[in-house]
Protein backbone atom coordinates (compact mmCIF):
# COMPACT_ATOMS: atom_id res chain seq x y z
CA UNK A 1 0.00 0.00 0.00
CA UNK A 2 2.00 2.95 -1.54
CA UNK A 3 1.22 5.62 1.04
CA UNK A 4 2.70 8.50 -0.45
CA UNK A 5 2.61 8.83 -4.54
CA UNK A 6 4.52 10.25 -7.15
CA UNK A 7 2.84 9.36 -10.32
CA UNK A 8 5.11 10.91 -13.10
CA UNK A 9 8.10 9.32 -13.30
CA UNK A 10 9.84 11.60 -15.14
CA UNK A 11 9.60 15.83 -16.10
CA UNK A 12 11.30 17.61 -18.66
CA UNK A 13 12.00 21.35 -18.72
CA UNK A 14 13.42 23.71 -20.68
CA UNK A 15 15.66 25.60 -18.70
CA UNK A 16 14.71 28.76 -16.90
CA UNK A 17 10.85 27.47 -17.13
CA UNK A 18 8.96 26.96 -13.82
CA UNK A 19 9.27 22.72 -12.83
CA UNK A 20 5.91 21.30 -11.24
CA UNK A 21 6.73 17.90 -9.21
CA UNK A 22 3.62 16.74 -7.73
CA UNK A 23 3.08 13.92 -4.53
CA UNK A 24 -0.23 12.51 -2.95
CA UNK A 25 -0.55 11.05 0.13
CA UNK A 26 -3.42 8.82 2.00
CA UNK A 27 -2.78 8.51 5.26
CA UNK A 28 -4.46 11.44 7.03
CA UNK A 29 -2.36 10.94 10.27
CA UNK A 30 1.22 12.90 7.96
CA UNK A 31 1.55 16.27 9.20
CA UNK A 32 5.17 16.88 7.88
CA UNK A 33 6.16 16.79 4.81
CA UNK A 34 9.65 16.98 2.91
CA UNK A 35 11.34 16.91 0.10
CA UNK A 36 14.86 15.37 -1.23
CA UNK A 37 16.85 15.80 -4.15
CA UNK A 38 19.19 13.17 -5.05
CA UNK A 39 21.60 12.78 -7.82
CA UNK A 40 23.60 9.40 -8.84
CA UNK A 41 26.35 8.13 -6.65
CA UNK A 42 25.20 10.06 -4.11
CA UNK A 43 22.59 10.06 -1.19
CA UNK A 44 19.29 11.95 -1.00
CA UNK A 45 19.73 15.54 0.74
CA UNK A 46 17.14 17.60 2.21
CA UNK A 47 15.44 20.35 -0.03
CA UNK A 48 12.45 21.92 1.62
CA UNK A 49 10.13 21.14 4.00
CA UNK A 50 6.54 22.33 5.05
CA UNK A 51 4.02 21.85 8.29
CA UNK A 52 0.64 20.99 7.77
CA UNK A 53 -0.29 24.16 9.53
CA UNK A 54 1.17 26.04 6.71
CA UNK A 55 0.46 25.72 3.31
CA UNK A 56 3.11 27.29 1.30
CA UNK A 57 6.87 27.21 2.49
CA UNK A 58 9.95 29.19 0.07
CA UNK A 59 13.17 29.03 0.04
CA UNK A 60 14.86 30.58 -2.65
CA UNK A 61 13.74 28.93 -6.05
CA UNK A 62 12.04 26.40 -4.40
CA UNK A 63 8.72 26.56 -2.93
CA UNK A 64 6.41 23.66 -1.74
CA UNK A 65 2.64 23.87 -1.83
CA UNK A 66 0.91 22.07 0.49
CA UNK A 67 -3.49 21.28 -0.60
CA UNK A 68 -4.54 19.21 3.10
CA UNK A 69 -7.79 18.59 1.98
CA UNK A 70 -7.17 17.22 -1.26
CA UNK A 71 -3.71 15.63 0.64
CA UNK A 72 -1.72 16.56 -2.04
CA UNK A 73 1.55 18.65 -2.16
CA UNK A 74 3.95 20.03 -5.23
CA UNK A 75 7.09 21.72 -5.24
CA UNK A 76 7.71 24.42 -7.43
CA UNK A 77 11.91 25.11 -9.25
CA UNK A 78 11.43 28.82 -10.92
CA UNK A 79 13.67 29.57 -12.73
CA UNK A 80 14.82 26.04 -13.63
CA UNK A 81 18.47 24.98 -13.51
CA UNK A 82 20.45 22.24 -15.67
CA UNK A 83 22.28 21.35 -11.60
CA UNK A 84 18.45 20.87 -11.02
CA UNK A 85 18.19 17.70 -12.83
CA UNK A 86 18.02 14.84 -10.50
CA UNK A 87 15.59 12.35 -8.81
CA UNK A 88 13.04 13.89 -6.38
CA UNK A 89 11.49 12.21 -3.55
CA UNK A 90 8.70 13.22 -1.40
CA UNK A 91 8.16 12.58 1.64
CA UNK A 92 5.78 12.43 4.91
CA UNK A 93 5.80 11.59 8.77
CA UNK A 94 3.04 12.22 11.71
CA UNK A 95 5.52 14.91 13.23
CA UNK A 96 3.12 14.99 16.52
CA UNK A 97 3.29 11.98 19.12
CA UNK A 98 6.99 11.47 19.16
CA UNK A 99 6.67 7.99 18.66
CA UNK A 100 7.58 8.12 15.11
CA UNK A 101 11.24 8.36 15.83
CA UNK A 102 11.31 10.43 13.15
CA UNK A 103 10.50 7.71 10.41
CA UNK A 104 9.93 9.02 7.07
CA UNK A 105 7.65 7.42 3.94
CA UNK A 106 8.74 8.29 0.74
CA UNK A 107 7.04 8.35 -2.83
CA UNK A 108 8.78 6.42 -5.46
CA UNK A 109 10.74 9.38 -7.08
CA UNK A 110 10.23 11.42 -10.21
CA UNK A 111 13.20 12.23 -12.75
CA UNK A 112 13.84 15.60 -13.33
CA UNK A 113 15.63 16.63 -16.51
CA UNK A 114 16.33 20.59 -17.13
CA UNK A 115 17.35 21.21 -20.78
CA UNK A 116 19.86 23.82 -21.39
CA UNK B 1 28.03 19.29 8.35
CA UNK B 2 26.54 16.21 9.34
CA UNK B 3 28.46 12.94 7.62
CA UNK B 4 27.23 9.53 7.37
CA UNK B 5 29.44 7.02 5.57
CA UNK B 6 28.60 4.01 4.14
CA UNK B 7 32.13 1.87 4.34
CA UNK B 8 31.42 0.37 0.58
CA UNK B 9 30.56 2.02 -2.89
CA UNK B 10 29.98 -1.13 -4.53
CA UNK B 11 29.59 -4.80 -2.90
CA UNK B 12 29.17 -8.19 -5.15
CA UNK B 13 28.60 -11.06 -3.36
CA UNK B 14 27.51 -14.36 -3.45
CA UNK B 15 24.07 -15.85 -3.47
CA UNK B 16 23.99 -17.81 0.30
CA UNK B 17 26.50 -15.54 1.53
CA UNK B 18 26.21 -13.51 4.72
CA UNK B 19 27.06 -9.77 3.95
CA UNK B 20 27.74 -6.77 6.48
CA UNK B 21 27.03 -3.46 5.46
CA UNK B 22 28.43 -0.47 7.74
CA UNK B 23 27.53 3.00 8.56
CA UNK B 24 28.40 5.57 10.80
CA UNK B 25 27.15 8.89 11.88
CA UNK B 26 29.17 11.53 13.20
CA UNK B 27 26.71 13.93 14.31
CA UNK B 28 26.26 12.25 17.34
CA UNK B 29 22.40 11.62 16.39
CA UNK B 30 20.56 8.84 18.16
CA UNK B 31 17.98 8.10 15.09
CA UNK B 32 19.42 5.53 12.30
CA UNK B 33 17.95 4.16 9.31
CA UNK B 34 18.30 1.59 6.96
CA UNK B 35 16.77 1.65 3.48
CA UNK B 36 16.91 0.12 0.10
CA UNK B 37 16.01 2.14 -3.13
CA UNK B 38 14.77 -0.01 -6.23
CA UNK B 39 13.71 2.16 -9.23
CA UNK B 40 9.60 2.43 -9.54
CA UNK B 41 9.83 1.80 -5.66
CA UNK B 42 11.41 4.89 -4.34
CA UNK B 43 13.08 4.67 -0.62
CA UNK B 44 11.42 1.57 1.68
CA UNK B 45 12.34 1.24 4.97
CA UNK B 46 13.96 -1.86 6.30
CA UNK B 47 15.12 -1.16 9.65
CA UNK B 48 15.59 1.48 12.05
CA UNK B 49 17.40 2.05 15.54
CA UNK B 50 16.01 5.01 18.12
CA UNK B 51 18.96 4.12 20.47
CA UNK B 52 22.01 1.58 21.10
CA UNK B 53 20.96 -1.94 20.85
CA UNK B 54 17.46 -0.71 20.01
CA UNK B 55 15.83 -1.45 16.54
CA UNK B 56 12.64 -1.76 15.42
CA UNK B 57 11.30 -3.42 12.04
CA UNK B 58 10.44 -1.11 9.08
CA UNK B 59 8.29 -2.12 6.54
CA UNK B 60 10.26 -4.88 4.71
CA UNK B 61 12.31 -6.61 7.14
CA UNK B 62 12.05 -9.48 5.72
CA UNK B 63 16.09 -11.31 4.98
CA UNK B 64 17.59 -8.70 7.09
CA UNK B 65 18.74 -8.01 10.47
CA UNK B 66 20.56 -5.51 12.23
CA UNK B 67 22.62 -4.92 14.89
CA UNK B 68 23.27 -1.18 16.81
CA UNK B 69 26.51 -1.53 19.64
CA UNK B 70 27.57 2.08 19.60
CA UNK B 71 25.56 5.36 19.10
CA UNK B 72 27.31 6.47 15.73
CA UNK B 73 27.31 2.45 14.32
CA UNK B 74 24.13 0.85 12.26
CA UNK B 75 24.76 -2.22 10.56
CA UNK B 76 22.69 -4.05 8.13
CA UNK B 77 22.99 -7.87 7.80
CA UNK B 78 22.55 -9.87 5.07
CA UNK B 79 22.05 -13.43 6.93
CA UNK B 80 22.26 -15.24 3.63
CA UNK B 81 22.46 -13.13 0.48
CA UNK B 82 19.56 -13.95 -2.54
CA UNK B 83 19.08 -12.53 -5.39
CA UNK B 84 16.14 -9.92 -4.87
CA UNK B 85 18.75 -8.34 -1.88
CA UNK B 86 20.42 -6.58 -4.92
CA UNK B 87 19.56 -2.78 -4.93
CA UNK B 88 20.60 0.23 -3.43
CA UNK B 89 21.17 0.86 -0.13
CA UNK B 90 20.93 4.02 2.01
CA UNK B 91 21.73 4.49 5.63
CA UNK B 92 20.09 7.36 7.44
CA UNK B 93 20.67 9.28 10.67
CA UNK B 94 18.43 12.35 12.46
CA UNK B 95 18.06 14.15 15.98
CA UNK B 96 15.07 12.91 17.81
CA UNK B 97 12.10 14.84 17.34
CA UNK B 98 13.37 16.70 13.55
CA UNK B 99 12.29 14.63 10.86
CA UNK B 100 15.37 15.80 8.62
CA UNK B 101 16.94 12.55 7.71
CA UNK B 102 20.95 12.95 6.69
CA UNK B 103 21.84 10.44 3.90
CA UNK B 104 25.25 8.53 3.29
CA UNK B 105 26.19 8.32 -0.32
CA UNK B 106 24.97 4.28 -0.65
CA UNK B 107 25.77 0.82 -1.08
CA UNK B 108 24.84 -0.70 -4.35
CA UNK B 109 24.94 -4.62 -3.32
CA UNK B 110 25.04 -7.09 -6.39
CA UNK B 111 24.11 -10.92 -5.26
CA UNK B 112 24.86 -13.30 -7.95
Amino acid sequence: DQQVKQNSPSLSVQEGRISILNCDYTNSMFDYFLWYKKYPAEGPTFLISISSIKDKNEDGRFTVFLNKSAKHLSLHIVPSQPGDSAVYFCAATPNAGGTSYGKLTFGQGTILTVHP
Amino acid sequence: DVKVTQSSRYLVKRTGEKVFLECVQDMDHENMFWYRQDPGLGLRLIYFSYDVKMKEKGDIPEGYSVSREKKERFSLILESASTNQTSMYLCASSLPGLNIQYFGAGTRLSVL
